[in-house]
């Protein structure tokens, strides 16, 4: 276990509609990485959170949002949702100190399925 | 666009056997390799990472990495059923390295 929890653990949407997930980071972590994965596929960056901002975005438009909170746990919100966003969602922990990252380990995800 | 390539599979090997996975990557200035294993249905589970040219061990794990090549491999001693499962592939590939790329993965089905 690595100590990152997500909520929920599955979720069912339909499409056009709005959804947050939940990630809890690892005791003494002060940063939340954000992924999806597609079936058959290796996960997609789709935003990190350090200190309470974004801090690297990768290819996903701006329906995909998040925020980090001052305990270090963090929010995936997606907006419009459409079939494709249909996927695992991850969450990662890590430490970041000064410029270099750590290892970034993983929460057990989170199901989403959109209709 | 930056990269990371794997072999999707499967890897089939008898239990007992030695498993040999690969990965290559695109961006010669990646400094660090993580390999990740992931069970049907759950979530990535970090078996080891490496940075520095040569060979890294743990227990039945070696991971190898050849930065000329740009290649980085993990191996597998013993193998057990319980090895079976999908290993990930990830490097930071960016001088901020704030975002791991992953590879597809690697099936790897240990045979009884």
């Amino acid at each position: 276990e690595t100590g990152v929890t997500q909520s929920p653990t599955h979720l069912i949407k339909t499409r056009g509609q709005q959804v947050t997930l939940r990630c809890s980071s690892q005791s003494g972590h002060n940063t939340v990485s954000w992924y999806q994965q597609a079936l058959g596929q290796g996960p997609q960056f789709i935003f990190q959170y350090y200190r309470e901002e974004e801090n690297g975005r990768g290819n996903f438009p701006p329906r995909f949002s998040g925020l980090q909170f001052p305990n270090y746990s963090s929010e995936l919100n997606v907006n419009a949702l459409e079939l494709d966003d249909s996927a695992l969602y991850l969450c990662a922990s890590s430490l970041v100190a000064g410029w270099d990252q750590e290892t970034q380990y993983f929460g057990p995800g989170t199901r989403l399925l959109v209709l | 666009q930056k990269e990371v390539e794997q072999n999707s599979g499967p890897l089939s090997v008898p239990e007992g056997a030695i498993a040999s996975l690969n990965c290559t990557y695109s961006d010669r200035g990646s400094q660090s390799f993580f390999w990740y294993r992931q069970y049907s249905g759950k979530s990535p589970e970090l078996i080891m990472f490496i940075y520095s040219n040569g060979d890294k061990e743990d227990g039945r794990f070696t991971a190898q990495l050849n930065k000329a090549s740009q290649y980085v491999s993990l191996l597998i001693r013993d193998s057990q059923p319980s090895d079976s499962a999908t290993y990930l592939c990830a490097a930071f590939m960016d001088t901020g390295r704030r975002a791991l790329t992953f590879g597809s993965g690697t099936r790897l089905q240990v045979q009884p």
